[in-house]
């Protein structure tokens, strides 16, 4: 059975580096067809996609946040990380990692196994 | 302020059928991109709730159905029950970001 899992510090100071990591169990990280991906949810609100990554390393970002983000695969661990940096309030948030299926293209692609969340708090 | 727009909220008694839209742009839900749907029941991860505009992943009970006509895409639910209480996502690819795009989301209240 498919599961994600999200790690990592969940209270951090402006400016600094936000780092999670998601752990895949079930399933190869490496299978084609399937991108993985990073959406963040903040408080009360709606969810945004950050960016996705395929297991051979090829990225894809929202734009809105490429110049701060960085979405990185480890075959080996069967994990995915993302890393934001110079992070602020506007940052706090429930960051989830996903599956993200790719089989009928990028413009079909549509996320299948979500992580539970892990909240993210920005604050000094 | 979202790339796809969807009502805040809608309501519905037990038992009725209540839709919720969907709207984008020749950019997205236009250009003939996939719309998929989520739910996210409070406190809870969102789940594939529709894809490919109108499938539904097993599990899924099929009165939950989904449709796409032009630059728009519906949710609609028969038969509404008190669970089907939660925040409704629309989700589908915009060329123009080159990434992939959510609706602001719909709150879901059943009376």
């Amino acid at each position: 059975q498919l599961q994600l899992q999200e790690s990592g510090p969940g209270l951090l100071k402006p400016s600094e580096t936000l780092s999670l990591t998601c752990t895949v169990s079930g399933v190869s990280i490496s299978s084609s067809s399937y991108y993985w991906g990073w959406i963040r949810q903040p408080p009360g609100k709606g969810l945004e996609w950050i960016g996705s990554i395929y297991y051979s390393g090829s990225t894809y970002y929202n734009p809105s946040l490429k110049s701060r983000v960085t979405i990185s695969v480890d075959t080996s661990k069967n994990q995915f990380s993302l890393k934001m940096n110079s992070v602020t309030a506007a940052d706090t948030a429930v960051y989830y990692c996903a599956r993200h299926d790719n089989y009928g293209g990028n413009s079909e692609a549509f996320f299948d196994y979500w992580g539970q969340g892990t909240l993210v708090t920005v604050s000094s | 302020q979202s790339v796809l727009t969807q009502p805040p909220s809608v309501s519905g008694a037990p038992g009725q059928r209540v839709t919720i839209s969907c709207t984008g742009s020749s950019s997205t839900i236009g250009a003939g991109y996939g719309v998929h749907w989520y739910q996210q029941l409070p406190g809870t991860a969102p789940k594939l709730l529709i894809y490919g505009n109108t499938n539904r992943p097993s599990g899924v009970p099929d009165r939950f159905s989904g449709s796409r006509s032009g630059t728009s895409a519906s949710l609609a639910i028969t038969g509404l029950q008190a669970e089907d209480e939660a925040d409704y996502y629309c989700q589908s690819y915009d060329s123009s970001l080159s990434g992939w795009v959510f609706g602001g989301g719909t709150k879901l209240t059943v009376l």
